[in-house]
């Protein structure tokens, strides 16, 4: 069965801290992606990587950063969390390219205080 | 520039009623087009895909044809159940080469007994 699994289910956090969000997929798949998803705005993509070691911005990567050392693990940084990045965070992978389906994780609901 | 658009919820049924949850799309190129399903507490899952003109994408009683004259993938189903309560998302992918999805903002079905 394929899975993706998120470390923390909900995460409470402080203004200013520092925030690992770690994602780890069985599938080994090429392509791993970041989103946050918000009630009226969807999901929307933050990073995406489609290699070890490789990433794109996506559509908001502002105040955050990604770390993929190794092909099953992808990591989404919060340098410096702030009120506005609560959010629920959903972790996704796919197979290399080529109209694939993405495998989504449980999400992280990330609350800032 | 590309985006997707979802009539808004939530969308409430009785039992074995008549499904319908509308989505256009703005794209440049083919798109492939999807719909995707979250149960609650869950990550989102595939439910069915359409990759070009015309395609008829169906899974588990759901059906949404690939209508490129009208930009339109409208969800549909004969009789929903409890268990379809759920939120689905329409989504494109814009190119073949870079697996990134575009979601629209999700419709919440709510079907009670």
């Amino acid at each position: 069965d394929v899975k993706v699994t998120q470390s923390s289910r909900y995460l409470v956090k402080r203004t200013g801290e520092k925030v690992f969000l770690e994602c780890v997929q069985d599938m080994d798949h090429e392509n791993m992606f970041w989103y946050r998803q918000d009630p009226g705005l969807g999901l929307r993509l933050i990073y995406f990587s489609y290699d070890v070691k490789m990433k794109e911005k996506g559509d908001i990567p502002e105040g955050y950063s990604v770390s993929r050392e190794k092909k099953e693990r992808f990591s989404l940084i919060l340098e410096s969390a702030s009120t506005n990045q609560t959010s629920m965070y959903l972790c996704a992978s796919s197979r290399d390219s080529g109209y694939n389906e993405q495998f989504f994780g449980p999400g992280t609901r990330l609350t800032v205080l | 520039g590309n985006s997707v658009t979802q009539m808004e919820g939530p969308v409430t049924l009785s039992e074995e009623a008549f499904l319908t949850i509308n989505c256009t799309y703005t794209a440049t190129g083919y798109p492939s087009l999807f719909w995707y399903v979250q149960y609650p507490g869950e990550g989102l899952q595939l439910l069915l895909k359409a990759t070009k003109a015309d395609d008829k994408g169906s899974n588990k009683g759901f059906e949404a044809t690939y209508r490129k004259e009208t930009t339109s993938f409208h969800l549909e189903k004969g009789s929903v159940q409890v268990s379809d309560s759920a939120v689905y998302f329409c989504a494109l992918m814009r190119s073949y080469n870079t697996d990134k999805l575009i979601f629209g903002t999700g419709t919440r079905l709510q079907v009670f007994p």
